[in-house]
């Protein structure tokens, strides 16, 4: 059974902190997003990786950062996290081709920020 | 910028009835359309994908139905059950590595 997993399902930081979101997955896929989701604006992209040590930006990237380091993991990065960045944030994962857009999801991390 | 959009955030049917989810894309160029469903506590879970040369497509008491000419997307649910109450999200991929823009979702909820 195909697997995301997510480090932590909820996380209280306050503003300023430097917070680590990490995901893994174990389909040994190449492609890794990283959304974040707020009621009313559905699912918006923040960075990918569709390889190690690769990123694009996303929709969304202003404030976050990404690390791609080994194949299965995918980390979001908050420098200095701030009330606004209070969200839902979603891994997901897919292949490179073929059905690449059927992304696997993890649990999703709810991260408020005070 | 273009975006997919939805038409209703919620939806509230008799359970066994027929649900009928609607959404409306604005890019042309789109390759697939995908449709997810999001159950409390979860991530989003593929549901049926339809290509953009394709007009229907059938599932598991799910069918999408895809109408060009008006930029509209359907997602039809058979004898909708309990377990179908969920947020309901279409999806259209942009590009070459599976990038998807997400609606809003749509929000169903099946009495008993």
């Amino acid at each position: 059974d195909v697997k995301v997993t997510q480090s932590s399902r909820y996380l209280v930081k306050r503003t300023g902190e430097k917070v680590f979101l990490e995901c893994v997955q174990d389909m040994d896929h190449e492609n890794m997003f990283w959304y974040r989701q707020d009621p009313g604006l559905g699912l918006r992209l923040i960075y990918f990786s569709y390889d190690v040590k690769m990123k694009e930006k996303g929709d969304i990237p202003e404030g976050y950062s990404v690390s791609r380091e080994k194949k299965e993991r995918f980390s979001l990065i908050l420098e200095s996290a701030s009330t606004n960045q209070t969200s839902m944030y979603l891994c997901a994962s897919s292949l490179p081709q073929g059905r690449m857009y059927e992304q696997y999801f993890g649990p999703g991390t709810r991260l408020t920020v005070t | 910028g273009e975006s997919v959009g939805l038409h209703l955030p919620t939806l509230s049917v008799q359970e066994g009835d027929n649900s009928i989810i609607n959404c409306a894309y604005s890019n042309s160029a789109s390759d697939y359309f995908i449709w997810y469903k999001q159950e409390s506590g979860k991530g989003p879970q593929f549901i049926i994908d339809i290509r953009s040369n394709m007009d229907k497509r059938q599932g598991q008491r799910v069918t999408v139905l895809l109408n060009k000419t008006v930029k509209h997307l359907s997602l039809q649910i058979a004898a909708t059950q309990p377990g179908d109450s969920a947020v309901y999200f279409c999806a259209e991929n942009m590009g070459s590595q599976g990038n998807l823009i997400f609606g809003k979702g749509t929000k169903l909820s099946v009495k008993p």
